[in-house]
């Protein structure tokens, strides 16, 4: 049973620069989460889809960010104009919604943000 | 809005013995899910043990178990027979409507 994965796992780039990172869930996921933990911290929510629908967004989440999940299955979170408070590790997961069901996300490796 | 407070940032037990990691929420919802997750240093969260509020049967993982407190809003992880391998930081997550809130952790250091 393959995980989530996410890439790249680390990225430095310089302040104003656009970031993208992909996220792969686990297969036959429907519902695709992402946070943001900074060291130390526990992880904040930013955004989370089920299926290609993305149905929340944290008010954490400036103009700058965007995420999207085209046909279902992986998704993209993009990050316009960094700056270096985004520093910080972003985090995937992934569940298998069901009604009535208990919804367990399962969390992948993360990738780690550092701006300069 | 929903907080989940950690009020042990450390903790440390002796390899064999048992600890008790403790975690309080505020919701004002009575249908949710609890979750305790391990984070090992440079590695990523993997779920110990979760917990469905209309369950008043506390779950039960091997060595971990909880002990959930609705009324009390409470919803504490022990860990029996604790191992080298257990020292990691524990988080403690709130979940409702596929939202989730996490607590800020407590890092459990196993002493041998």
């Amino acid at each position: 049973d393959t995980g989530v994965s996410q890439n790249p796992r680390h990225k430095i780039t310089k302040r104003g620069q656009n970031v993208t990172f992909r996220c792969d869930p686990i297969s036959e996921h429907n519902r695709l989460y992402w946070y943001r933990q900074t060291l130390g911290q526990g992880p904040e929510f930013l955004t989370y889809f089920q299926n290609e629908a993305q149905l929340e967004k944290s008010r954490l989440l400036s103009d700058r960010f965007s995420a999207e999940r085209p046909k279902g299955s992986f998704s993209t979170l993009e990050i316009q104009r960094t700056e270096q408070g985004d520093s910080a590790m972003y985090l995937c997961a992934s569940s298998p919604f069901r009604e009535g069901l208990t919804d367990t996300q399962y969390f992948g490796p993360g990738t780690r943000l550092t701006v300069l | 809005a929903q907080t989940v407070t950690q009020s042990q940032p450390e903790m440390s037990v002796q390899e064999a013995e048992t600890v008790t990691l403790s975690c309080t929420y505020d919701t004002s919802e009575s249908d949710y899910y609890l979750f305790w997750y391990k984070q090992p240093p440079s590695r990523q969260m993997i779920l110990v043990i979760r917990q469905e509020a209309y369950k008043q049967q506390n779950a039960t993982e091997n060595r971990f178990s909880v002990n959930f407190q609705k009324a009390a809003k409470s919803f504490s992880l022990k860990i029996s027979d604790s191992q080298l391998g257990d020292a990691a930081m524990y988080f403690c997550a709130y979940t409702n409507a596929g939202k989730s809130t996490f607590g800020d952790g407590t890092t459990l250091t196993v002493k041998p």
